[in-house]
């Protein structure tokens, strides 16, 4: 069983609309969560970092926390072209020491 | 501020030949990641140090690959000997302690022929 699963894709959403990813987490100790964005031959980029339950907003970024269902979403509202890319969930496990268990990713397509 | 800085960028070998990649982490960076990321099987991490001491590397594929961190602002992680299936874009992070952000390095694109 995966560590750290995403929702498959590749999702593909319309220009200006709200594109929904979604990740869960195999360890209920989990306190750290990442969301990453890959460009096609790019290295990672961080987007969000999340540790509390609730929502955290940057921009047109929100980040989700439900530590009781061991799920984490993140939302990109008015999506635009230049926001396809990978996106890469990342858990640190409880006491793994800055670990990170990464999911295999969900390729977002937006489209004008 | 410089980022992770990995050396070389691309890599062809041939089968059999030792390859080593070299990771500079961000300066005040105590931790050191080494990834590895193919289409089958996303990203991998394969070795993290803490304070230059490797602190997990269940994830080396097997005995033919090894890495090191002989002081905080320098890495190496070699294969001997290469084969296809090491085919991969390598990439080296760095974080301060605990849980904190990894910052990536431009990654390596290694191709064994």
């Amino acid at each position: 069983q995966k560590e750290v699963e995403q929702n498959s894709g590749p999702l593909s959403v319309p220009e200006g609309a709200i594109a929904s990813l979604n990740c869960t987490y195999s360890d209920r100790g989990s306190q750290s969560f990442f969301w990453y964005r890959q460009y096609s031959g790019k290295s990672p980029e961080l987007i969000m970092s999340i540790y509390s339950n609730g929502d955290k907003e940057d921009g047109r970024f929100t980040a989700q926390l439900n530590k009781a269902s061991q799920y984490v979403s993140l939302l990109i509202r008015d999506s635009q072209p230049s926001d396809s890319a990978t996106y890469l969930c990342a858990v640190e496990f409880y006491n793994q020491g800055g670990k990170l268990i990464f999911g295999q990713g969900t390729e977002l397509s937006v489209k004008p | 501020d410089a980022g992770v800085i990995q050396s070389p960028r691309h890599e062809v070998t041939e089968m059999g030949q030792e390859v080593t990649l070299r990771c500079k982490p961000i300066s005040g960076h105590n931790s050191l990641f080494w990834y590895r990321q193919t289409m089958m099987r996303g990203l991998e991490l394969l070795i993290y140090f803490n304070n230059n001491v490797p602190i997990d590397d269940s994830g080396m594929p097997e005995d033919r690959f090894s890495a090191k961190m002989p002081n905080a602002s320098f890495s190496t992680l070699k294969i001997q000997p290469s084969e296809p299936r090491d085919s991969a874009v390598y990439f080296c992070a760095s974080s301060r302690l605990g849980p904190d952000t990894q910052y990536f390095g431009p990654g390596t694109r290694l191709t064994v022929l």
